[in-house]
């Protein structure tokens, strides 16, 4: 099964900054990798799919890109709706999918 | 409007069953792609599985052969059953769905409570 190694798991930041989380594939998945927010309580929430396509309605400082095996989410002004935890998430048709450990980004 | 609400959680014992469900509304389960989710507490996300609409179905190595996922087109619910039960089963069950095979889970429930202890 493909395993996603997410890093870092902890990120502390301020508003406005501009932060990046990254995730590393064991095998190919072509672009099927998916972002979510999710804050204690909550479901998780999409924000990005196909490794770069942002969901409808998802504000535009939210983007996602990708190189090979590694993909990155990158928030590029901090706003304080978005400390939460994020997930990667693999979504390979036809094959088991799976998840990110996680980043939990708080404020400094 | 699209909506899921788990059902069927509770205590079991290690060892026992139980069958947790999830009731649709605004959309037809079998035509859609359902998944599992869980999370134990204060823990990350954990795949589970998930149902194709062509009946399809694909699980994690830490449930394989003790969890099955299953539908019923009738009353337009999805289940999962779970045999064999760990304690490290105990966890947050989620059920959510994707409208296609390349798109992934975008509506989830609100999760139902496993948790297994003596």
């Amino acid at each position: 099964d493909i395993q996603m190694t997410q890093s870092p798991s902890t990120l502390s930041a301020s508003v406005g900054d501009r932060v990046t989380i990254t995730c590393r594939a064991s095998q190919s998945i072509s672009s099927w990798l998916a972002w979510y927010q999710q804050i204690p309580g909550k479901a998780p929430k999409l924000l990005i799919y196909k490794a770069s396509t942002l969901k409808d309605g998802v504000p535009s400082r939210f983007s996602g890109s990708e190189s090979g095996t590694e993909f990155t989410l990158t928030i590029s002004s901090l706003q304080r709706d978005d400390f939460a935890t994020y997930y990667c998430h693999q979504y390979t048709p036809y094959s088991p999918y799976s998840f990110g450990q996680g980043t939990k980004l708080e404020i400094k | 409007e699209v909506q899921l609400v788990e059902s069927g959680g509770g205590l079991v014992q290690p060892g026992g069953s139980l069958r947790l469900s999830c009731a649709a509304s605004g959309f037809t389960v079998s035509s859609n792609y359902m998944s599992w989710v869980r999370q134990a507490p204060g823990k990350g996300l954990e795949w589970v599985s998930v149902i194709y609409s062509a009946g399809s179905t694909y699980y994690a190595d830490s449930v394989k052969g003790r969890f099955t996922v299953s539908r019923h087109n009738s009353n337009n619910t999805l289940y999962l059953q779970m045999n064999s039960l760990r304690t490290d089963d105990t966890a947050l069950y989620y059920c959510a769905t994707s409208r296609s095979l390349t798109y992934p889970p975008d509506y989830w429930g609100q999760g139902i409570l496993v948790t297994v202890s003596s």
